[in-house]
């Protein structure tokens, strides 16, 4: 069973703000690193798959980077607006294993 | 990607009764997956439901406490039996589409009083 952790676990901010957080996970035997949104009362929707080191991927305003390395991924949001209120799960799995998912982190965008 | 209908989205139940989740898939999916979220904890893998073949249970997870059917590829049900307050979770399915990009219904919430 891996062990994924995210922080902070919540995260309050002001319209306009950017604001990034992090997803911690084993890097031995890694596969994949998987960000996901989940606004209340929505289906969780997938954000960004990455498997190599030093991947960067970007959707709108949202990025995320990867280092299997040392373990670490960040979640970026720039310019946040209140849609982008949500949590943000991380999950990690080896090869052939399912996804271990990290607590979370609750971001609420301020008007 | 996929399209999974879950209900019922939410329900307040009484300690000991059971609660059945079903969960309808818009094509034909090998695996369905169950997860459940207790309040302030990570997402947790309950089961695979495989079609013709009992679902397989991560640790922690009995088939007494949450039988799951698979009649058919496009759909799945989840039973809590016997439920207690600390059954009180938000409780989702999944199929996986790609490298392992899991697909989940709108969630369950259960409280259980």
């Amino acid at each position: 069973i891996l062990n994924v952790e995210q922080s902070p676990q919540s995260l309050h901010v002001q319209e306009g703000d950017s604001t990034n957080f992090t997803c911690s996970f084993p890097s031995s035997n890694f596969y994949a690193l998987h960000w996901y949104r989940w606004e209340t009362a929505k289906s969780p929707e997938a954000l960004f798959v990455m498997t190599l080191n030093g991947d960067e991927k970007k959707k709108g305003r949202i990025s995320a980077t990867l280092n299997t390395k040392e373990g670490y991924s960040y979640l970026y949001i720039k310019g946040s607006q209140p849609e982008d209120s949500a949590t943000y799960l991380c999950a990690s799995n080896n090869a052939g294993n399912m996804l271990t998912f990290g607590g979370g982190t609750r971001l609420m965008v301020k008007p | 990607s996929a399209v999974i209908s879950q209900k019922p989205s939410r329900d307040i139940c009484q300690r000991g009764t059971s609660l059945t989740i079903q969960c309808q898939v818009d094509s034909q999916v090998t695996m369905m997956f169950w997860y459940r979220q207790q309040p302030g904890q990570s997402l947790t893998l309950i089961a695979t439901a495989n079609q013709g073949s009992e679902a397989t249970y991560e640790s922690g997870f009995v088939i007494d406490k949450f039988p799951i059917s698979r009649p058919n590829l496009t759909f799945s049900t989840l039973t809590v039996s016997n439920m207690s307050p600390e059954d009180s979770s938000i409780y989702l399915c999944s199929v996986e589409r790609g490298l392992n990009i899991q697909y989940f219904g709108a969630g369950t919430r259960l409280s259980v009083l």
